[in-house]
This record gives structure tokens, sequence and C-alpha cells, in this order.
């Protein structure tokens, strides 16, 4: 049963573009959703979070927006790179602790991956 | 920022060997790391988390003797694949977390460990 799930393997776009990933969810246990980057042969890089009760995160060129209703997230990348060419791991955290517990590092579920690749 | 070492980075050997596998946390503490595995073109799978002085928590399907996993310090995870056959080839990673914190740490993962039993 797949808990978090990317359905596009792989996304092209052009420098200075948008580049859109997204990632769908089943579980309403989930407290935190995390987007991470992978080069190959490395591990993943975290990148940007957002909270199961917020809406939208923006860091820099990356934001996240989570649609609870529709259980879906995505990540936005404006304007496009060609060094942000990898695969993106769309996570959800899986809630621990009752709420305003501190210390929670609940384990992560991870999606299955989008090679997104920018083109000069 | 938080960085973990993973050593070694690739490990080539007989079917039969038990191999060792170190995660350390080189700038912070971490109460809780995690062991993922990953196949080609595949999603990260959880394998078991590790909480320093106490037994690691398997997920289902994980041969807790197969996958032997000792967290000895805040700094320091260990995962040892015991005998280990060529269907346990595969790429390895670990994760930590950070002490305490507000609730939202993300972990920070090494570089993983190629493994490959021939």
């Amino acid at each position: 049963d797949q808990q978090v799930k990317q359905n596009s393997p792989s996304l092209s776009v052009q420098e200075g573009r948008i580049s859109i990933l997204n990632c769908d969810y089943t579980n309403s246990m989930f407290d935190y959703f995390l987007w991470y980057k992978k080069y190959p042969a490395e591990g993943p890089t975290f990148l940007i979070s957002i909270s199961s009760i917020k809406d939208k995160n923006e860091d820099g060129r990356f934001t996240v927006f989570l649609n609870k209703s529709a259980k879906h997230l995505s990540l936005h990348i404006v304007p496009s790179q060609p060094g942000d060419s990898a695969v993106y791991f769309c996570a959800a955290r899986l809630r621990v602790f009752p709420l305003g517990g501190s210390g929670n590092t609940g384990k992560l579920i991870f999606g299955q991956g989008t090679t997104l690749q920018v083109k000069p | 920022g938080a960085v973990v070492s993973q050593h070694p980075s690739r490990v080539i050997c007989k079917s039969g060997t038990s191999v060792k596998i170190e995660c350390r946390s080189l700038d912070f503490q971490a109460t809780t790391m995690f062991w993922y595995r990953q196949f080609p073109k595949q999603s990260l799978m959880l394998m078991a988390t590790s909480n320093e002085g106490s037994k690691a928590t398997y997920e289902q399907g994980v041969e807790k003797d197969k996958f032997l996993i000792n967290h000895a310090s805040l700094t320091l995870s260990t995962l040892t694949v015991t005998s280990a056959h060529p269907e346990d080839s595969s790429f390895y990673i670990c994760s930590a977390s950070v002490v305490g914190g507000a609730g939202n740490q993300p972990q920070h993962f090494g570089d993983g460990t190629r493994l490959s039993i021939l």
C-alpha cells in the first residue's frame, strides 16, 4: 500500500521556467511533509517542509503548497536552473507524539521520486 | 548545517560475508537514527528506527537477525548485514534527527552505501 505517491516519474522544463512536482498521500495521520533532492550515489538533501496545519511555505525559489482536502502537495521551483536537475522525493512524517510534544522524530514515508531535468 | 557521515560508501564482497556500515552525526547529537534501503529506480524504504541506548524498531518484513543495528552513542549507529547474499545487494542510507527541538526537525541523510554481494 503506497501511502505517498509521486505519479510522474520524470519532468523536463526549460531553464527559467517553473517546475511543478506533485505528490499525493492517503494517510491523515501525517503531520509534516518534506521535499528532498537527491543526486546519484548520494543521500537525499532536505529542501523544504510544511506542517499539516499550513497550506503554503516558501523558501527562496522553492514553494510548497498543501491541499489537505485533496491530500495533495506540490513543490514549485521558480525560476528553474540546470543545477536543479536531480531526483526529488516527497516524504510524509507520521505523527508519533500527541499534539504539542517536542522532539518529534517520527518516521518518514517516501514517494517514488520524480526525476527533474532542467534544460539550459 | 547538520552533517551525517556514512562509511563505507561502497562495498563489494563475497556471499556469506558480514558487512558493517557506520552512520555518524558529525556536528549534532541524534537520539534517533533511521536506516533505509533503496532499490534501483524505487523509493527509500525504511528498514528500522534506531534509538540511542535501546533496541531498534524494525519495519514489517525486515529480519532483525539479518540486519543488526547498534546505536551506541548519540553520534553513532551501525548496521551489520549478517551473512550477506546477492539479494541483499542494494543502496543503504542512514539518516539522523537532531535531539529535542520544537517538534519539526528534518532528517539529515548520509551519502549512502552501495553494497554489492557477489
